[in-house]
């Protein structure tokens, strides 16, 4: 069965320092990986995916994703953290058969301080 | 995002209730789906839909039903509603190609009492 865990609740980092919010995953085959961003009282806005290629994403507002096949992670990151970075954070995993759903993680809320 | 419309944005209703939660987009995306969060659970499936004759359930369906009455419009009843339904719902919607992204909606509330 798929499925896709998030093993922090919370990642508190402070403005302007890097930050990584950690995923990983097991399904079979070759996965597409996502990662989505919830900002209080609103829906869950697309930041980036993996599809095939480069293991090293780019995406929305200046962050990034590192798959890594070996080790079965999709983990988010960016280099200089914003205090309106802080967000509730989803992974969210789906195979390459046609059904198109997506299984999430629990989510990660990320907090910077200034 | 404006493109995935949810109405309504919150309900309160009581236990055994019947409720609709609709959903509409102007994507032009085939598939749609709906989905509840619940605090430490993610997002997790209750329905989707690959086009109007084409319905399928999710991983937790049981009490819910649906319909797609039109391409852009697919709705979510709760023919008797109870506590543990609360939660917040959202519809999302993609195409067909092989690694299409979901776009969601801005969620709909729901407080069973």
């Amino acid at each position: 069965a798929q499925s896709v865990a998030q093993p922090e609740d919370q990642v508190n980092v402070a403005e302007g320092n890097p930050l990584t919010v950690k995923c990983t995953y097991s399904v079979s085959g070759n996965p597409y990986l996502f990662w989505y961003v919830q900002y209080p009282n609103r829906g869950l806005q697309f930041l980036l995916k993996y599809i095939t290629g480069d293991n090293l994403v780019k995406g929305s507002y200046g962050f990034e994703a590192e798959f890594n096949k070996s080790q079965t992670s999709f983990h988010l990151k960016k280099p200089s953290a914003l205090v309106s970075d802080s967000a509730l954070y989803f992974c969210a995993v789906r195979d390459r058969s046609n059904t198109g759903k997506l299984i999430f993680g629990q989510g990660t809320t990320l907090q910077v301080k200034p | 995002d404006a493109d995935v419309t949810q109405t309504p944005r919150n309900r309160i209703t009581k236990t055994g209730k019947r409720i609709m939660l609709e959903c509409s987009q102007t994507k032009g995306h085939d598939r749609m789906y709906w989905y509840r969060q619940d605090p430490g659970l993610g997002l997790r499936l209750i329905y989707y839909s690959f086009d109007v004759k084409d319905i399928n359930k999710g991983e937790i369906s049981d009490g819910y039903s649906v319909s797609r009455q039109a391409q852009a419009k697919f709705s979510l009843s709760l023919e008797s509603a109870i506590p543990n339904q609360t939660a917040l719902y959202f519809c999302a919607t993609s195409d067909s190609r092989g690694a299409s992204t979901q776009y969601f909606g801005p969620g709909t509330r729901l407080t069973v009492t």
